[in-house]
């Protein structure tokens, strides 16, 4: 069975970091991009960020938003990929979640129940 | 940046056909896939590359892209069906969801 679980969320005062784990199990981590994406209370889904798989050289593409603060990494012996969030603000408050993307790369099939992030004094 | 385009609200009758839109400038140039999320769930992937249905998704839902459309359907649509629809288009370097729609079943 596919699973993701994200961990690491919490309440952060803003300008400060926080680093989230999307651990994973039940298939091949190493041949998957993962994705991450992140839903505001109330609102819609917005795409955050993925990291491609070894085999693209685990390069990363970032949304506009969070481009210059957010960093996406993986460890592909440890089946988890991480985003490192900085310089946060009342913005980034949201529930966020990891995904597994397709082999085909366009979608993503699988995704954990997410972390809630709070940024707030 | 590139922007997709969902009715926030879609009603129907059980037992009707649901049609849910996410415009796009050549959406159909893209493959576009569609998410379902209850309240307090995770989103599921109901359609991907356009018209494919995964495993274990009923074959009331399908899909279509053309032209700067994509159109969700959900045929004879149960109270189950009830939640929020997402639509996703992945580029290569850019992945963007629409605004969602609230599918009620009344």
């Amino acid at each position: 069975e596919v699973r993701l679980v994200e961990s690491g969320g919490g309440l952060v005062q803003p300008g400060r970091s926080l680093r989230l784990s999307c651990t994973t199990s039940g298939f091949i981590f190493g041949y998957h991009a993962i994705n991450w994406f992140r839903q505001a209370p109330g609102k819609g889904l917005e795409w955050v960020g993925f990291i491609r798989s070894r085999a693209y050289g685990k390069t990363t593409e970032y949304a506009a938003s969070v481009k210059g603060r957010f960093n996406i990494s993986r460890d592909d012996s440890q089946n988890i990929a991480y985003l490192q969030m900085n310089s946060l603000t009342s913005e980034d408050t949201a529930v966020y979640f990891c995904s597994r993307v397709a082999g085909s790369g366009d979608h993503f099939d699988s995704c954990g129940r997410g972390t809630p992030v709070t940024v707030s004094s | 940046s590139y922007e997709l385009t969902q009715p926030p609200s879609v009603s129907v009758s059980p037992g009707q056909t649901a049609t849910v839109s996410c415009s796009g400038e050549r959406l159909g140039n893209k493959y576009v896939s569609w998410y379902q999320q209850s309240p307090g769930q995770s989103p599921v992937l109901v359609i991907y590359q356009n018209a494919k249905r995964p495993s274990g998704i009923p074959e009331r839902f399908s899909g279509s892209n053309s032209g700067n459309t994509a159109t969700l359907t959900i045929s004879g649509t149960q109270t189950v069906d009830e939640a929020d629809y997402h639509c996703l288009a992945w580029d290569s370097t850019i992945v963007v969801f629409g605004g969602g729609t609230k599918l009620t079943v009344l």
